[in-house]
Formats: structure tokens, sequence, C-alpha cells
């Protein structure tokens, strides 16, 4: 499995400020997918990532307030833009393994004050 | 349309005893299915994955789950609990309605007592 990696590990942040996530994988994935946890609940996919393309994102997700970098095959960027405290959560990045399953990184744990 | 109902938010075993996590899932074709583990502050793990081999789906750690098609189920079982297997448990179901798009159950939450 592809090991993963994000950058910032928490941060606490203003609300109306921007947040960068960075995502790195240490192979070559053609999708990369952005996921949010929020305070004691399930998983929610934001958007898919592919290489070279627009993000698709999920029905109640937009690209103004989370726009998405695919700048390379093993790299990506994750903005929450102008911050709420509704915004707080866990934020996660996944790619595909060699089937259905995906990896996922550690996650970047948001508060937003 | 792909979902996953956890029958339970919680449960509560002590250790040596057998665990199950009840999993029901509705899908309109032949699902992927999934258990991921997420331990307090880290990040998820996959347990284990069913995609139409196997009807008992051995993974990690001495976690197995049966997919049952007459019942709709992937309940995930244990024979004996160990204190580091409280965590977060999280039934999944795969949608590849063009893009592989997981679909993640509420989760249930194992506690495991001495």
């Amino acid at each position: 499995s592809a090991v993963i990696s994000q950058k910032p590990s928490r941060d606490i942040c203003q609300r109306g400020t921007s947040l960068t996530i960075q995502c790195q994988v240490d192979s070559q994935v053609t999708m990369m997918f952005w996921y949010r946890q929020q305070p004691g609940q399930s998983l929610t996919l934001i958007a898919t990532a592919n290489q070279g393309s627009e993000a698709t994102y999920e029905s109640g997700f937009v690209i103004d307030k989370f726009p998405i970098s695919r700048p390379n095959l093993t790299f990506s960027t994750l903005t929450v833009s102008n911050m709420s405290p509704e915004d707080s959560s866990i934020y996660l990045c996944s790619v595909q393994g060699q089937g259905d399953e995906q990896y996922f990184g550690p996650g970047t744990r948001l508060t937003v004050t | 349309a792909q979902s996953v109902t956890q029958l339970d938010s919680h449960v509560s075993v002590s250790e040596g005893t057998p665990v199950l996590l009840r999993c029901n899932y509705s899908s309109s074709y032949s699902p992927s299915l999934f258990w991921y583990v997420q331990h307090p502050n880290k990040g998820l793990q996959l347990l284990l994955k069913y995609t139409s081999a196997a009807t008992l789906v051995k993974g990690i750690n001495g976690f197995e789950a049966e997919f049952k098609k007459s019942e709709t189920s992937f309940h995930l079982t244990k024979p004996s609990a160990h204190m580091s297997d409280a965590a977060e448990y999280f039934c999944v179901v795969s949608y590849s309605g063009g893009y592989n798009k997981l679909i993640f159950g509420a989760g249930t939450r194992l506690a495991v007592h001495p």
C-alpha cells in the first residue's frame, strides 16, 4: 500500500482565513480523494482529484470553498477558504489501491475559532 | 443507490470475549465492501475487503467478515477481543458510478473492558 503524508497535522485558525492542506504520496497514483470528518461523525467525500483535470466535487461542496490542486501524480492540496467554526473537522486525503480500496493519510485536524 | 447501515453505534465487550459489529448494505449490483478501523487520533486502516471472491474474508489482527447476499449483510467478527481493539470501526461500500467513491457507514465505537 502507498505511504501518504499530510501537512499540517493540525492547526488552529481564525475565522475568515484560509488554510491549505498538503497531501504527498510515495508513488504515482491516478486518483486522489479528499474527505471531511466532522467531530464525532463519519467520513464524507469532498472531491476526487485527477492529475491534469478539474476536481470533481460531491453534492454540498463547491470549488470556491474547497479549491483543490493536483499538479502531479504524487501531490495534491486542498484549501479551506473563508473558514468558519463549522469547518472544524479532520480532513483526510486518500489514494486508490489496486482494487476498489483506498488508503488514507493520517489526517489534518482543523479547529476554527 | 449504494448505502451502508451500521446497526450499533456503540458496542462494549470484555477482553477475551467475541466481537460482533453489524453492517447491512444496499446496492443495486454486486458491491465491494470494506471494514476500516480508526484508533483515537490515528488515521484510517483497512481491516479487510470483499470483492466477490470468497464470502468469508479474513483480515488483519484476527478479524474476519462474512458476506451474506441473502441478508445483505457484512458483519465483522473476532473470536477474542483485545484491549488494543478499542477503536471506531467503519463499514464501507464502493460505488463504481464512473469513478471509485467510498460510502461510509456511521461507524461503531468498540469499547473493550478488562
